[in-house]
C-alpha cells in the first residue's frame, strides 16, 4: 500500500515571499506523483504531475515540483507567491499497476495562506 | 465542453435515511472514481469504475455503501441507513482510459443529522 505525508498542515507566508510545501511518499512499487489545489468552496484542480522523464515539473502559474526518488519526496515550490495562491494543496500518488486503475492516495493537505 | 457535474450540491438527511448521490462525468471518459473528503480522514478513495464495471470497490467503508454506473456514463453512489459518520463531501472524478488526468467535480456535501 502507498502512503503520503504532508509535513505541514498550515503554511502562512507574506505576499511575494518564496514558499515550499513538503510531500513525502512511501511505496514498494513505482508511483506517479501529483499536486492538486483546492480553492475555497471549489473542487480539486490538478496543479502538476510527474509521470516520467524530467524530475522537475512546472505549472503554468509559477509552481514547480521536483521528484526525488532517493528521498521519496515531491516538494512543491514557488519563488514568489500571490494572495490568489491562498488555497489547500494536496499531494497524491497513484501506482504504476500496469492496469487501468489509477486511484489516487492523498496526503492530508497543506493550507497555504498568503498575507498582504 | 462541460466538466464533471455532481448533484445535489448539498444534502441534509436524517440518520437512518437512504441517500443517492449522482455524478455525470466528462463525455468519453471511461474511468470514473468516487472519493470522500472528511475532516478526520482527509481524502479517501471509495470505488473505481471502468466502463460499467467496478473492478475496485476496496474503499467502500461498509456494506451500506454501493454504487453503479450505467451506459458508461452517469454513476450513482447510494448510502443506506445513513449514520452521522457518513457526513462528508463526496467527490467524483473521471478520466480517459490509461493514465489520464483525473478531473474532479465540485462535490456533494452530505450532512447527516
Amino acid at each position: 500500500a502507498q502512503s503520503v505525508t504532508q509535513l505541514d498542515s498550515q503554511v502562512p507566508v507574506f505576499e511575494e515571499a518564496p514558499v515550499e510545501l513538503r510531500c513525502n511518499y512511501s511505496s514498494s512499487v513505482s508511483v506517479y506523483l501529483f499536486w492538486y489545489v483546492q480553492y475555497p468552496n471549489q473542487g480539486l484542480q490538478l496543479l502538476l504531475k510527474y509521470l516520467s522523464g524530467s524530475t522537475l515539473v512546472e505549472s503554468i502559474n509559477g509552481f514547480e515540483a521536483e521528484f526525488n526518488k532517493s528521498q521519496t519526496s515531491f516538494h512543491l515550490r514557488k519563488p514568489s507567491v500571490h494572495i490568489s495562491d491562498t488555497a489547500e494543496y494536496f499531494c497524491a500518488v497513484s501506482v504504476m499497476s500496469g492496469g487501468s486503475n489509477y486511484k489516487l492516495t492523498f496526503g492530508k493537505g497543506t493550507l497555504l495562506t498568503v498575507n498582504p | 465542453g462541460a466538466g464533471v457535474s455532481q448533484s445535489p450540491s448539498n444534502k441534509v438527511t436524517e440518520k437512518g435515511k437512504d441517500v443517492e448521490l449522482r455524478c455525470d462525468p466528462i463525455s468519453g471518459h471511461t474511468a470514473l472514481y468516487w472519493y470522500r473528503q472528511s475532516l478526520g480522514q482527509g481524502l479517501e478513495f471509495l470505488i473505481y469504475f471502468q466502463g460499467n464495471s467496478a473492478p475496485d470497490k476496496s474503499g467502500l467503508p461498509s456494506d451500506r455503501f454501493s454504487a453503479e454506473r450505467t451506459g458508461g456514463s452517469v454513476s450513482t453512489l447510494t448510502i443506506q441507513r445513513t449514520q452521522q459518520e457518513d457526513s462528508a463531501v463526496y467527490l467524483c472524478a473521471s478520466s480517459r482510459i490509461g493514465l489520464g488526468e483525473q478531473y474532479f467535480g465540485p462535490g456533494t456535501r452530505l450532512t447527516v443529522t
